[in-house]
């Protein structure tokens, strides 16, 4: 069964600290890993996507990781802010030919705190 | 470049009512998707189209819920009768068609619903 689980399921920070947070999957034919920011009320917007080959890419403060041989992957978050607060979803993509499927975690709530 | 576009925003009805929810995706956008998200849960795919064709519609509660994409440009979402575990927020994605390639999904803001 494809399936995407994401730990830490809720994580409180102060401001200005660094934090991890990690997502495994089980997903067959692996295709693409993302990750996405949700703000309340708000539909998920991405930061970053991941292939097969590339271990880790960065976008401003957040740096994701990807380990395709033990299917884990990580988004480090620097230099918290409050505005980073927020859901941090995983999805996988699924690697069909002619169209893509993605499967998606349940999300890390992240609340950044003065 | 304009975003996905869904209306409305925001939607409170009562059991056994019916309800539609409109979605237009990224111009030249292949592939439309809509999903549920239910407070504290990631989005779950109810139904994904490529062009005006169903890819994927095995989490669709065919009973109650119908989607179409006329001419594989906007699409609609129905519930009819709606129930009270149907509260939840209702995005819409697209992405391009590109077989293998490393395609982005934009979401819209999506509609959350309220069943009463």
């Amino acid at each position: 069964k494809n399936q995407v689980e994401q730990s830490p399921q809720s994580l409180i920070i102060l401001e200005g600290k660094n934090c991890t947070l990690q997502c495994n999957y089980t997903v067959s034919p692996f295709s693409n890993l993302r990750w996405y920011k949700q703000d309340t009320g708000r539909g998920p917007v991405s930061l970053t996507i991941m292939t097969f080959s590339e271990n880790t890419k960065s976008n401003g403060r957040y740096t994701a990781t990807l380990d395709a041989d033990t299917k884990q992957s990580s988004l480090h978050i620097t230099a918290s802010q409050l505005s980073d607060s927020a859901s941090y979803i995983c999805v996988v993509s699924l690697g069909y030919t002619g169209f893509q499927k993605l499967v998606f975690g349940t999300g890390t709530r992240l609340l950044v705190s003065p | 470049e304009a975003g996905v576009a869904q209306s409305p925003r925001y939607k409170i009805i009562e059991k056994r009512q019916s309800v539609a929810f409109w979605c237009n995706p990224i111009s030249g956008h292949a592939t439309l998707y809509w999903y549920q998200q239910i407070l504290g849960q990631g989005p779950k795919l109810l139904i994904q189209f490529q062009n005006n064709g169903v890819v994927d519609d095995s989490q669709l509660p065919k009973d109650r819920f119908s989607a179409e994409r006329l001419k594989g440009v906007d699409s609609t979402l129905k519930i009819q009768p709606a129930k009270l575990e149907d509260s939840a927020v209702y995005l819409c994605a697209s992405s391009l068609r590109k077989p293998g390639a490393n395609t982005e999904a934009f979401f819209g803001q999506g509609t959350r619903l309220t069943v009463v």
